[in-house]
This record gives C-alpha cells, sequence and structure tokens, in this order.
C-alpha cells in the first residue's frame, strides 16, 4: 500500500549521541516535510524538499540537517542530541499537483536524556 | 508570508451539539484550504478541503465554507459524537508548483458523551 513511513516510532537516547530518523515514501511524491510538533500541538516546519537534491530550511530553526538523495527517502540527522530536541517529529510529503494535501506519517517520538 | 490564525485553541461540546472552528489567513493569494484532524498519538489525517473556486463544502457531517473577501475559513462538525474527539488543524496555500502549507497552532475539541 502506498503511504509514508517513518521509524523508529520510539527512541531514547543520551546527550551528545548522533541519531537519524528515517522517513521513506511509497507514493513517488517530489514534496517531503519534517515537522516539529510539541507538547501543545502547534506543527513546526523545520526542514522542506521540492525533490532530489534539494533542500531548504522551514520556519523553526533547528540544529538538525536532512538530506535528498533518492525520491522516496528524506532522513532527518541530529548530529549531537541535546534534551531541548525531545519532541515529536512527523515526515509529510504532497502531491505533485500544486495545492494538493500532504499525507503524513505516525511520527517519531523522541526523548534525550 | 502567510500567516493563518486559528480560533478557538480548545473547544468542549456536548455528544449531538455542532462544533465551529474558525481560522484567518493573510495572503490574498492562497487558494487551497484544507482542513486535518489528529487523534490522540496519531498522524494528522486530511478530512475535507476546499478550493478558492468553492464557498463551501460537504462531506456527511463535516462542511468548510470559505470567505475569500474576508479572508476567513471555517470546519463545521454537526451531530458530534465521541469518536470526533481530536486536534484539528487548517491550513492555508497559494498555487504555484513550489507552494508549502502553513498550519493554524491547532484546536483540541472534546466531545463529552
Amino acid at each position: 500500500e502506498a503511504d509514508i513511513y517513518q521509524t523508529p516510532r520510539y527512541l531514547v537516547i543520551g546527550t551528545g549521541k548522533k541519531i537519524t530518523l528515517e522517513c521513506s515514501q511509497t507514493m513517488g511524491h517530489d514534496k517531503m516535510y519534517w515537522y516539529q510538533q510539541d507538547p501543545g500541538m502547534e506543527l513546526h516546519l523545520i526542514h522542506y524538499s521540492y525533490g532530489v537534491n534539494s533542500t531548504e530550511k522551514g520556519d523553526l530553526s533547528s540544529e538538525s540537517t536532512v538530506s535528498r538523495i533518492r525520491t522516496e527517502h528524506f532522513p532527518l540527522t541530529l548530529e549531537s542530541a541535546r534534551p531541548s530536541h525531545t519532541s515529536q517529529y512527523l515526515c509529510a510529503s504532497s502531491d505533485p499537483n500544486p495545492g494538493g494535501g500532504y499525507t503524513f506519517g505516525s511520527g517519531t517520538r523522541l526523548t534525550v536524556v | 508570508g502567510e500567516n493563518v490564525e486559528q480560533h478557538p485553541s480548545t473547544l468542549s461540546v456536548q455528544e449531538g451539539d455542532s462544533a465551529v472552528i474558525k481560522c484567518t489567513y493573510s495572503d490574498s493569494a492562497s487558494n487551497y484550504f484544507p482542513w486535518y484532524k489528529q487523534e490522540l498519538g496519531k498522524r494528522p489525517q486530511l478530512i475535507i478541503d476546499i478550493r478558492s473556486n468553492v464557498g463551501e463544502k460537504k462531506d456527511q457531517r463535516i462542511a468548510v465554507t470559505l470567505n475569500k473577501t474576508a479572508k476567513h475559513f471555517s470546519l463545521h462538525i454537526t451531530e458530534t459524537q465521541p469518536e470526533d474527539s481530536a486536534v484539528y488543524f487548517c491550513a492555508a496555500s497559494p498555487g504555484g508548483s513550489n507552494y508549502k502549507l502553513t498550519f493554524g497552532k491547532g484546536t483540541l475539541l472534546t466531545v463529552n458523551p
């Protein structure tokens, strides 16, 4: 079934560790996005990509980085995790037609201790 | 850039009552307005959307209205049920090949049985 997949679903990691959150989609979408969602609900755009080799920073400053080497894959990396990075991270992709809605992944809930 | 404001931030209704969530946007070029529902612990999912050439759209118990002159759009849920309890996000986007959605801050709807 065409969908967007995120792994891991939950991650608890120590301060200073390097982590990569995986996001893959099988819908053939060019556009992909990473959002950080805090307990107060609000969705903060941290990175987006319009296609292979395209990456842009979002509205919320983030110490994470992303890459887009393949259309279907958009991983997010934190070089040195800190407790302030504790949050839920949601990946999304959108229909190639302008004005198409987003499909979200199930998210990764990250806890840095 | 686009700015989307959403009200109220929390809404509590009795089962069977109607619920209305309102959003305003700032960019007159915006022409696509989706609504997402996020149940506790799950991903946001598109429930209904409207484009600027349409004033109202219905899908069973949910409807969305758009007033382009006033730059506001609303989600209406009739005959609410406990399973309607969730966080609802509105969003807006201009057209064009490199569009991205700007989300409101979310409304936590609680339907009391």
